[in-house]
């Protein structure tokens, strides 16, 4: 089972403010990414990380930020939080490229 | 641009029965996986198929890939109310040194009693 973390689980903002989202994980995965999921809807990545000091944007635009001080934490922020940000955000990490990545329960955001 | 397309995205089907759903993506890559994921929650590791001619079994679910057309198929044998989820296809690429997974939409599957 894989040991990965997320928080809060579910969070309801006001438009304007800052807000991070947190991921950790316990099995010294060197890659983490971040997907952002409207609901039935497919994963898009938003950033990905390949170890401490590394973080990458993905595919899908977005103003949020990350960083990797430390390999067990990725954590994405947004400096100011809007409606069009309302979405799940799920954390994953993997061991190595091509390995699995295993997926933390998901923040879902609602940005009022 | 990787485009990774399931079919169908929406099955609904009879506790018993058999289906085949499949997967198709536009570019060349060697590595597919399959995610299932329950209303509300995150997604769960189900096969990882990292060759041509890959089948993996678990239980009701048979996975394969045939990286020569570019198709992933997941077989539901028998099918059982627990069955129902989401189930994701992804597809692993290269891209400038940078690996990603490209995920297709989904397909939500609902197996009636």
């Amino acid at each position: 089972e894989a040991d990965i973390y997320q928080t809060p689980r579910y969070l309801v903002i006001g438009t304007g403010k800052k807000i991070t989202l947190e991921c950790s994980q316990t099995m010294g995965h060197d890659k983490m990414y971040w997907y952002q999921q409207d609901p039935g809807m497919e994963l898009h990545l938003i950033h990905y990380s390949y170890g401490v000091n590394s973080t990458e944007k993905g595919d899908l635009s977005s103003e949020s930020t990350v960083s990797r001080i430390r390999t067990e934490h990725f954590p994405l922020t947004l400096e100011s939080a809007r409606p069009s940000h309302t979405s799940q955000y799920l954390c994953a990490s993997s061991l190595t490229v091509g390995n699995i990545q295993y997926f933390g329960a998901g923040t879902r955001l609602s940005v009022l | 641009e990787l485009k990774v397309e399931q079919n169908p995205l929406f099955l609904s089907m009879q506790e018993g029965k058999n289906y085949t759903i499949y997967c198709n993506y536009s570019t060349t890559s060697d590595r597919l996986y399959w995610y299932r994921q329950d209303p509300g929650k995150s997604l769960e590791s189900l096969f990882v198929l990292l060759s041509n001619g890959a089948v993996k079994q678990e239980g009701r679910l048979m996975a394969s890939l045939d990286t020569k057309a570019r198709l992933s198929t997941l077989h539901i044998t028998a099918a059982v109310h627990d069955l129902s989820a989401t189930y994701f296809c992804a597809v692993d690429i290269v891209e400038g040194g940078s690996e990603k997974l490209v995920f297709g939409k989904g397909m939500k599957l609902t197996v009636n009693p």
